[in-house]
C-alpha cells in the first residue's frame, strides 16, 4: 500500500522568505501527484497537479517538482506572505480511483 | 462556476441519532468520494462511487453508508453517530484519477 510522508510537520518562516515543503512516497508507480492547501476548518484547495510524465508545474509563486524514481516531490513557495499560512497536503494516485494523502505540513508565515 | 458543494457546513447531532451529509457537483465528474478527516490527520477515504459502482474501503465501519441517486448528488449517512465520528467530512470529485481531485468545503460534524 502506498505511504505518503511529509516533512516537516510544521514550519515557521519570516515573511519574504523562500521555502520548500517535502513529500515522499513509497510506491513510484504513480499516475500523478497533487498539492493542496487547507485553511483551518476548511476543505482542500488544489494548488498544482503533476502528471507522472512531468517534472514540474508552476503557478504564480508556487513551483512543484516531481522525481518519480526517487519517490519525492517538493513544493517551492517564493517570497512567502502571511496569507500563505495554512496546511499543505500532498496526495498521490496509483492504480484505481484513489489518492493517498500525507499528513501535511503546517506553515506559518510571520509578518 | 462549476464546483463541489457540501451541505451543511456545520452539523451538530446527538449521540446515536442518524445524520445525513450531502454533496453536489456541477462538474459532471464520474467519480465522487467521501473522506473523513480528524484533527491534524490525513484525510481517510471512506468510499467512492465510479458512476453508480460503489466501492467501500475495507476498514470503513458499517455505521457509514452512502447513496448516489444521480451523477450530481452523493450522500453520506451515519446511522448511529458516536463521539469518535466527530470529524470534518470532505466530498471530492474527479473525472478520473488521472485528472486529480476537486474538493468541497467540507462539513464539520459535532456529536453531543
Amino acid at each position: 500500500k502506498q505511504e505518503v510522508t511529509q516533512i516537516p510537520a510544521a514550519l515557521s518562516v519570516p515573511e519574504g522568505e523562500n521555502l520548500v515543503l517535502n513529500c515522499s512516497f513509497t510506491d513510484s508507480a504513480i499516475y500523478n501527484l497533487q498539492w493542496f492547501r487547507q485553511d483551518p476548518g476548511k476543505g482542500l484547495t488544489s494548488l498544482l497537479l503533476i502528471q507522472s510524465s512531468q517534472r514540474e508545474q508552476t503557478s504564480g509563486r508556487l513551483n512543484a517538482s516531481l522525481d518519480k524514481s526517487s519517490g519525492r516531490s517538493t513544493l517551492y513557495i517564493a517570497a512567502s506572505q502571511p496569507g500563505d499560512s495554512a496546511t499543505y497536503l500532498c496526495a498521490v494516485s496509483n492504480t484505481g480511483n484513489q489518492f493517498y494523502f500525507g499528513t501535511g505540513t503546517s506553515l506559518t508565515v510571520i509578518p | 462556476d462549476a464546483m463541489v458543494i457540501q451541505n451543511p457546513r456545520y452539523q451538530v447531532t446527538q449521540f446515536g441519532k442518524p445524520v445525513t451529509l450531502s454533496c453536489s457537483q456541477t462538474l459532471n465528474h464520474n467519480v465522487m468520494y467521501w473522506y473523513q478527516q480528524k484533527s491534524s490527520q490525513a484525510p481517510k477515504l471512506l468510499f467512492h462511487y465510479y458512476d453508480k459502482d460503489f466501492n467501500n474501503e475495507a476498514d470503513t465501519p458499517d455505521n457509514f453508508q452512502s447513496r448516489r441517486p444521480n451523477t450530481s448528488f452523493c450522500f453520506l449517512d451515519i446511522r448511529s453517530p458516536g463521539l469518535g465520528d466527530a470529524a470534518m467530512y470532505l466530498c471530492a470529485t474527479s473525472r478520473d484519477v488521472r485528472n486529480g481531485y476537486t474538493f468541497g468545503s467540507g462539513t464539520r460534524l459535532t456529536v453531543v
